[in-house]
């Protein structure tokens, strides 16, 4: 079975903390997401990677940046976490591009304080 | 900004009816769509997804798509209490970006 596995499902944090949020999957995709999602915001695109240590800005870069060192392993980094950046934080991959099925990770909530 | 419009509130539908949902997209451009649905507290999980102007069914769910009209729309026939969630649209617009609306409720009362 398809498999992305996010570290954490709840975490708490302070404002100005950094913070790492991990991502595994366990399918050898060439393309990993990270998405937030927000009550009346929905799912925004944050940063892309589609190879290892390749990465890509999405709709909403500002504060955040990523790490794919392995091709199964991608982070998002909070440099200063910030109360803004509380939300839900949702992985997903998938072997071609966004243009196919994402597989989503089962999120984690982030509330900084 | 590329965007995708859902506008409908919590849709309740009762078991055995059908489900209605839409949606708009901005970018003339999207060529393929897809309706995610997601449970409460649990991630997306794609359901459909359809690519040229016409109809496609999968079991009780069927898409609709209108490149001219830049609408997307999602029939779930006989409703069942399962599939109460959140049914969200997306549209690919290139550069491995989706553009995601932000979700219409359905609610199924048995």
């Amino acid at each position: 079975d398809v498999k992305v596995t996010q570290s954490s499902r709840y975490l708490v944090k302070r404002t100005g903390e950094k913070v790492f949020l991990e991502c595994v999957q366990d399918m050898d995709h060439e393309n990993m997401f990270w998405y937030r999602q927000d009550p009346g915001l929905g799912l925004r695109l944050i940063y892309f990677s589609y190879d290892v240590k390749m990465k890509e800005k999405g709709d909403i870069p500002e504060g955040y940046s990523v790490s794919r060192e392995k091709k199964e392993r991608f982070s998002l980094i909070l440099e200063s976490a910030s109360t803004n950046q509380t939300s839900m934080y949702l992985c997903a991959s998938t072997y071609g591009t966004a243009n196919e099925k994402l597989f989503f990770g089962s999120g984690t909530q982030l509330s900084v304080l | 900004q590329k965007e995708v419009e859902q506008n409908s509130g919590p849709l309740s539908v009762p078991e055995g009816a059908i489900a209605s949902l839409n949606c708009t997209y901005s970018d003339r451009g999207s060529q393929s769509f897809f309706w995610y649905r997601q449970y409460s507290g649990k991630s997306p999980e794609l359901i459909m997804s359809i690519y040229s102007n016409g109809d496609k069914e999968d079991g009780r769910f069927t898409a609709q798509l209108n490149k001219a009209s830049q609408y997307v729309s999602l029939l779930i026939r006989d409703s069942q209490p399962s599939d109460s969630a959140t049914y969200l649209c997306a549209a690919y617009y290139g550069n491995n970006r989706l553009a995601f609306g932000k979700g219409n409720q359905v609610v199924v009362i048995p």
